[in-house]
């Protein structure tokens, strides 16, 4: 089976760094995926990994360490609008995603 | 950029009534998805759909759940006799691909609400 933790809650300041981060327990996957839910709206892609280590696009960077079971978003210069759930999901091999129950992050001025 | 759309953006039923929900997926996508969203929960995959047929259902998607391409355009979810427990944002999806590395695209879902 597979089982994902994310953090419930973080908050942190405009103009600031967070790293969010997503353990997951699955015998095994393709792809990890991170996506952005904004309260009310519908999933929207962020970035994904496949390989181990760092991807970067733009203000938003993920990293993956299949070792250990471990990934996080890091979001940098953030943003009012960055206030959202911030969902880490995989796709095990021949399934669907199956997501984990998101951070709801929370921006302050 | 295209995007897939839904109809309606609310639902209100009551319960035992049938629903359907729509969905344009993008258009020169092959893969469609239905996944539902209990409020204050994640995200849960319903359905996968190819090639006018089921690829992959989970075990919410039970005989009251059906999905259906009628034309080039449209894919529907359709619940037969809707429950309380039915209530939530149902969001359809479409890919690609069926790649464990391809993302899907998520419309902005129905609030589906059953009294």
């Amino acid at each position: 089976g597979q089982n994902i933790d994310q953090p419930t809650e973080m908050t942190a300041t405009e103009g600031a760094i967070v790293q969010i981060n997503c353990t997951y327990q699955t015998s095994g996957f393709n792809g990890l995926f991170w996506y952005q839910q904004h309260a009310g709206e519908a999933p929207t892609f962020l970035s994904y990994n496949v390989l181990d280590g760092l991807e970067e696009k733009g203000r938003f960077s993920s990293f993956l360490s299949r070792s250990k079971g471990y990934s996080y978003l890091l979001l940098k210069e953030l943003q009012m609008k960055d206030s959202a759930s911030y969902l880490c999901a995989v796709r095990p091999y021949g399934q669907n995603f199956v997501f984990g129950p998101g951070t709801r992050l929370s921006v302050l001025p | 950029e295209p995007e897939v759309t839904q109809t309606p953006s609310h639902q209100v039923t009551q319960m035992g009534q049938e629903v359907i929900l729509r969905c344009v997926p993008i258009s020169n996508h092959l893969y469609f998805y239905w996944y539902r969203q209990i409020l204050g929960q994640k995200v849960e995959f319903l359905v996968s759909f190819y090639n006018n047929e089921i690829s992959e259902k989970s075990e919410i998607f039970d005989d009251q759940f059906s999905v259906e391409r009628p034309d080039g355009s449209n894919f529907t979810l359709k619940i037969r006799s809707t429950k309380l427990e039915d209530s939530a944002m149902y969001f359809c999806a479409s890919g690609t691909t069926s790649a464990s590395t391809d993302t899907q695209y998520f419309g902005p879902g129905t609030r589906l609400t059953v009294l």
